[in-house]
Formats: structure tokens, C-alpha cells, sequence
């Protein structure tokens, strides 16, 4: 079936900092999405992407739908200690286009 | 504005007894989900559905039960509860649109924290 996968698994950074991670799979998606959780509460949407080679922004977040449809990437410019989280990219199966499943998240720390 | 609401927020369970987790939206939205979270597994889809009076497994669904009672409600049972079921799960609703922001947010509730002993 379907999966998604992520990476890095986990990322210390220092405040100022760019940050990158991706997740890529095996399948095509038809849209993408990058969420964000933060403890004890539900994830909350922060990009959304629709066509391969895409590119959107949302303040210092910036996420790209891979030319392949098979991978997603997203950059956080000068990150803040308001950035610690839990990052997850979910994906929209390209057969199934209710069925959303989400890759195993990112988390991130941000060192001030 | 409640939102995506759902009920109970904590249970424990006994291994074998059954128990259904309720949620209900108010915004009119067409489509729910379940999903469960595990520490390093992200969220996993259990179950979902595209519009009242349908269901459909997504990729765990194994061990549990959906109804879509109404557009509002989405109820998930646990016939026999194991302690493989042990997790927090997450009830959400799209209102799903075609290539819009607000139509593809996946709205979460808050959680149910489901310990099986």
C-alpha cells in the first residue's frame, strides 16, 4: 500500500537557522500537504500543494511538490524557537481522492 | 464554534472489552477520518469516509468498526480491545474542495488518549 516516508527523523538546530526536510514515497500523490503538531493538541495545516513542480510559501515556510509527484520538500527560513514541533507531510492518494495518509513526521528543536 | 469535537478524551480499557469513540463536526464538512498516533509512526489512517452512508478502510483498520451516523457524526468501536491499541486517536473532517486551502484542511480533534491493559 501506500507509504510515506520522512527525513531527518529528528533535527537540532540553532535559532537563525535554515531547515530542510522531505519525504518522499513510493506511489503518487496528487496533492500534498505539510502540517505542523505541537504538543498535546491535532495537527494544523501549513502548506498545500496541487501540481508536480510547485512552489509555495507561507511566511518563512516554503514547500515544493516534487516533479515526480513521489516526493515533497519543505524549507524554514530563520527559524524561531516557535517553530518546535512536530512536522508531518500528508499526501492525497492519486486512486483514492478522500484517502489522506501522513508520513511518520520530523520533529523539530530549536536551540535559542 | 466547536469545531470537531470528540468524546471520550481519556479511557482505559480492559484487554476484551469493547468501547466506541464518538465525534461529531459543526462545519458542515463531508468528509471524516480516523487516525490513530503512535510515538514514530505519524498518524495512521484507520478508517474514513467520503459522505454520509459511506465508510472505507484506510491503512490500519484491522480490529475496528466505523459509522457515519449522519453528515455530522463519525463513531469508531473497538469490539475486543488488545493492547496493541493502546494510542491516541484523532478524529478530523475536510470540508473538501478541489485545489483550495480551506476546502483540503484536514480539521483535527483534540484527541482521545485510549490506554488497553
Amino acid at each position: 500500500g501506500q507509504q510515506l516516508n520522512q527525513s531527518p527523523q529528528s533535527m537540532f538546530i540553532q535559532e537563525g537557522e535554515d531547515v530542510s526536510m522531505n519525504c518522499t514515497s513510493s506511489s503518487i500523490f496528487n496533492t500534498w500537504l505539510w502540517y505542523k503538531q505541537e504538543p498535546g493538541e491535532g495537527p494544523v495545516l501549513l502548506i498545500a500543494l496541487y501540481k508536480a513542480g510547485e512552489l509555495t510559501s507561507n511566511g518563512r515556510l516554503t514547500a515544493q511538490f516534487g516533479i515526480t509527484r513521489k516526493d515533497s520538500f519543505l524549507n524554514i527560513s530563520a527559524s524561531i524557537p516557535s517553530d518546535v514541533g512536530i512536522y508531518f507531510c500528508a499526501g492525497q492518494v492519486k486512486t483514492s481522492y478522500d484517502k489522506v495518509i501522513f508520513g511518520p513526521g520530523t520533529s523539530l528543536s530549536v536551540i535559542p | 464554534n466547536a469545531g470537531v469535537t470528540q468524546t471520550p478524551k481519556f479511557q482505559v480499557l480492559k484487554t476484551g472489552q469493547s468501547m466506541t469513540l464518538q465525534c461529531a463536526q459543526d462545519m458542515n464538512h463531508n468528509s471524516m477520518y480516523w487516525y490513530r498516533q503512535d510515538p514514530g509512526m505519524g498518524l495512521r489512517l484507520i478508517y474514513y469516509s467520503a459522505s454520509e452512508g459511506t465508510t472505507d478502510k484506510g491503512e490500519v483498520p484491522n480490529g475496528y468498526n466505523v459509522s457515519r451516523l449522519n453528515k455530522r457524526e463519525f463513531s469508531l468501536r473497538l469490539e475486543s480491545a488488545a493492547p496493541s491499541q493502546t494510542s491516541v486517536y484523532f478524529c478530523a473532517s475536510r470540508l473538501h474542495l478541489i485545489e483550495s486551502f480551506s476546502g483540503n484542511t484536514i480539521y483535527f480533534g483534540e484527541g482521545s488518549w485510549l490506554t488497553v491493559v
